[in-house]
Formats: structure tokens, sequence, C-alpha cells
């Protein structure tokens, strides 16, 4: 069964320092989303393409955070610097269109933690 | 804009009973849809039972069903013979038609105990 992939599973990084991850959607899934959820909460939308384009990217932090999807399929989040903050499980998802009664399907995430 | 709530953050359940989720929403839109997710440990988070808002009749998955109360903005997740594999965080989530993101209340923990 077709999976959303993403890497790493796990980052320790200190504060100050960049990362980025990595997410590929399930084959032929135009829709890709990249939520954040901190412990404890339910998760929340960070950006939302469609193929390569950005559809909402509201509730992004654009002063540390960039997320790109050059050829419509896989996506990279990247945080630069990052902030002690911004420890929390960062999950993509991907969906066939961008309906609302489309099923989104969601990888196993990366727990990013802060030092 | 789209609220979720979930006033039950841990919910226990004896294996094999019936166990009911609660979720309330508010929404402005007159088409959305309402979602149950489960998160297991470790684990994706996966789809366990989806509701159209403009269908009266609940959604029903197995041993998965909703009480759907458009007009009180409320929907329920029932789980019936719950099984130790149903141990999860479970969010209620809802998406209007025009907007796909999907908005997630806080979740509830669902442990089964054997």
């Amino acid at each position: 069964e077709a999976e959303v992939a993403q890497s790493p599973r796990y980052k320790i990084t200190e504060k100050s320092q960049a990362v980025a991850f990595w997410c590929d959607p399930i084959s032929g899934h135009a829709t890709l989303y990249w939520y954040r959820q901190i412990l404890g909460q339910g998760p929340e939308l960070l950006v939302q393409f469609q193929d390569e384009s950005v559809v909402d990217d509201s509730q992004l932090p654009k002063d540390r955070f960039s997320a790109e999807r050059l050829k419509g399929v896989d996506s990279t989040l990247k945080i630069q610097p990052a902030e002690l903050g911004d420890s929390a499980m960062y999950l993509c998802a991907s969906s066939f269109s961008t309906r609302g009664k489309n099923i989104q399907y969601f990888g196993a995430g990366t727990r990013l933690s802060v030092l | 804009a789209q609220t979720v709530t979930q006033s039950q953050p841990e919910m226990s359940v004896q294996e094999a009973e019936t166990v009911t989720l609660s979720c309330t929403y508010d929404t402005s839109e007159s088409d959305y849809y309402l979602f149950w997710y489960k998160q297991p440990p470790s684990r994706q988070m996966i789809l366990v039972i989806r509701q159209e808002a403009y269908k009266q009749q609940n959604a029903t998955e197995n041993r998965f069903s909703v009480n759907f109360q458009k007009a009180a903005k409320s929907f329920s997740l029932k789980i019936s013979d719950s099984q130790l594999g149903d141990a999860a965080m479970y969010f209620c989530a809802s998406a209007s038609q025009g907007a796909q993101k999907l908005v997630f209340g806080q979740g509830t923990r669902l442990t089964i105990n054997p």
C-alpha cells in the first residue's frame, strides 16, 4: 500500500541551527500539506501546496520557515534558525485533490527537538 | 473560521466494551466535512471515519460509527467491541469544501484495558 514518506524520523538540533525535513507524497497526489503538532495538541496547518504552487501559507512563520515543492512531487520544509519553541512533530500529508471531501494521508512525521 | 473542540483529554474502556468520544465544532460554512483520525503511538495518523455534512445518515465503518447532530454541531465517535489495537490518540477534524485544510481538535487519548 502506498504511503507518504518522511525523513528523518527524528532530529535533534541546537538553537539557531538550520534544519530541513523531506516529504514524498503518494504518487499522483497533487495536494501536499505540512502540519505542525505540538505535544499534547492537534496538528495545525503550516503550508498547503497544489502541485508546485502554495495555496495556503497563512500560518507559516515566514521569517524562519520556508517550504518548497519545486517539481510538484516531493517537498522540503526548512527552519532557519531553529528556536526552542519549534520543538514539535512535523507531519506531511497528501491528497488527490483540494476538494474538501478528499482524504488526507499522513506520513509518520519528523519529531524535532531543539536544545 | 472553523474550530473543533474535544472536551475529553483521556478516556478508558474495557476490552470488548463500547466507548463514545465527544467532539463539537463551529463553522460558518454550509458545505463541510467531518473526520475522525486515529494516531497510534509512533505511527502515522490514519482516517477512521468521514461524514459529509449534507448527509443526514450517520457514517459507519465496521465497529466505528458516528452520531452527527448538525444543529447542535456535535460529532461523536462510537467504538463498539473495543480491541487492544484501538488504543491511540483520536482527533476530530473538520474541512470546508473550499479550503481542504483540516482543522483538528486537541485529541482524546483512548486506553483499552484488557
